[in-house]
């Protein structure tokens, strides 16, 4: 399995449309997730942090199951404004932060 | 404003060169990071640095240095050794603790033919 994978996409859902990502990580001692969105030639942001027990903010929702090792972030009632592509992020080790290839996202009018 | 900043933002050089890539960041995080990132690929670990005038290299450190001077400053020397140098450079910070997220800089787009 790889370190991290996530679902190859793309993903092109109609605005109002509900979208689910997926992603399962290798290493069962990572200990810290996170949900990253990319803006296309920009950098990075934070979206959210996935925590044991969920976590939702606002129209996003993200869940870990430690035990499936599988990571999922909820995007409901999608805006245009949410077309980016999205990184599953796990920790490792030593501070390293592991990073998935990401997936697409396209919101249609 | 607290942030991480990067310059420039696109930088070309001649091959043999090499080039040095600014980073600094205000954010009093004692972590710092450089990464890579390629066409349709995942960032991927160049060095980092968890304390001033230490730093370890991460999965693809070869043909890179780096510096760790100031706290505020982690700067990226790409050398005439990497054979593919061409790529989108961003750097990244956060707290000393690995649980921390990390926060990035706008990266810069480095062209070198």
């Amino acid at each position: 399995r790889k370190e991290v994978e996530q679902d190859p996409g793309p993903f092109n859902v109609p605005e109002g449309a509900t979208v689910a990502f997926n992603c399962t990580y290798s290493n069962s001692a990572s200990q810290s997730f996170f949900w990253y969105r990319q803006d296309c030639r920009k950098e990075p942001k934070l979206l959210m942090s996935v925590y044991s027990s969920g976590n939702e903010d606002g129209r996003f929702t993200a869940q870990l199951n430690r035990a499936s090792q599988y990571i999922s972030l909820l995007i409901r009632d999608s805006k245009l404004s949410d077309s980016a592509t999205y990184l599953c992020v796990v920790t490792g080790s030593n501070y390293k932060l592991t990073f998935g290839k990401g997936t697409l996202l396209t919101v249609n009018p | 404003d607290g942030g991480i900043t990067q310059s420039p933002k696109y930088l070309f050089r001649k091959e043999g060169q090499n080039v040095t890539l600014s980073c600094e960041q205000n954010l009093n995080h004692d972590a710092m990071y450089w990464y890579r990132q390629d066409p349709g690929q995942g960032l991927r670990l160049i060095y980092y640095s968890q304390i001033v005038n230490d730093f370890q290299k991460g999965d693809i450190a070869e043909g890179y240095s780096v510096s760790r001077e100031k706290k505020e400053s982690f700067p990226l020397t790409v050398t005439s050794a990497q054979k593919n140098p061409t790529a989108f450079y961003l750097c990244a910070s956060s707290r000393s603790n690995s649980n921390y997220e990390q926060y990035f800089g706008p990266g810069t787009r480095l062209t070198v033919t």
